[in-house]
């Protein structure tokens, strides 16, 4: 196992469409998270699951977002009606708890987004 | 409001010398600090962390810096080589259900000259 794997790279898509971003984490790590980053900006934080559950959501993460991580594994995140705002790189992360090293994410490449 | 920032949007080294990245933060509450760093086409990877009950952190060529006081930590890379050439991220780490969120600063574009 390699690392953080994110799929697809990249998306192009026209305005009003829904895509689908798919994430399949570190083996061992019960922990994933989601950020958005924009040009010139770090990553922000969307949302994280504990094992299959959706523990933590950020208000940036409108009703047209919605991620799923079924049977602990990999995590899908879902836009509807996508909006030219919603152009950015998709960041997945896990994790597995260590401790007094505080709980490093390891990120995956992205999925950049572009909305037409 | 930016809860972490990076005022230096990039910054230049010569090789062999040391390179500072500065960082600034305004919770108290968090309780790690970690520095990414970030090539083109690939998602950050993680560098060195400290805990907020320390004040300095070693890794090789790496060392961290924090001053709780001064809400403000530092990473410093000596000597700076080629292949550091790259965005580094100060995160910060804020406790949420049973993990911790990253909050990330701006990023530092640093280039090693030869």
């Amino acid at each position: 196992d390699t690392g953080v794997s994110q799929d697809p790279r990249h998306k192009i898509t026209k305005r009003g469409q829904n895509v689908t971003f798919r994430c399949d984490p570190i083996s061992e790590h019960n922990r994933l998270y989601w950020y958005r980053q924009t040009l010139g900006q770090g990553p922000e934080f969307l949302t994280y699951f504990q094992n299959e559950a959706q523990l933590e959501k950020s208000r940036l993460l409108s009703d047209r977002f919605s991620a799923e991580r079924p049977k602990g594994s990999f995590s899908t995140l879902e836009i509807q009606r996508t909006e030219q705002g919603d152009s950015a790189m998709y960041l997945c992360a896990s994790s597995l708890y260590q401790g007094s090293v505080g709980n490093i994410q390891y990120f995956g490449a992205g999925t950049r987004l572009s909305v037409l | 409001d930016q809860q972490v920032k990076q005022n230096s949007p990039s910054l230049s080294v010569q090789e062999g010398r040391i390179s500072i990245l500065n960082c600034d933060y305004t919770n108290s509450m968090f309780d790690y600090f970690l520095w990414y760093k970030k090539y083109p086409a690939e998602g950050p990877t993680f560098l060195i962390s400290i805990s907020s009950i320390k004040d300095k952190n070693e890794d090789g060529r790496f060392t961290v810096f924090l001053n709780k006081s001064a809400k403000h930590l530092s990473l410093h890379i000596v000597p700076s080589q080629p292949g550091d050439s790259a965005v580094y991220f100060c995160a910060a780490s804020e406790r949420i259900q049973g993990a911790q969120k990253l909050v990330f600063g701006q990023g530092t574009r640093l280039t090693i000259n030869p």
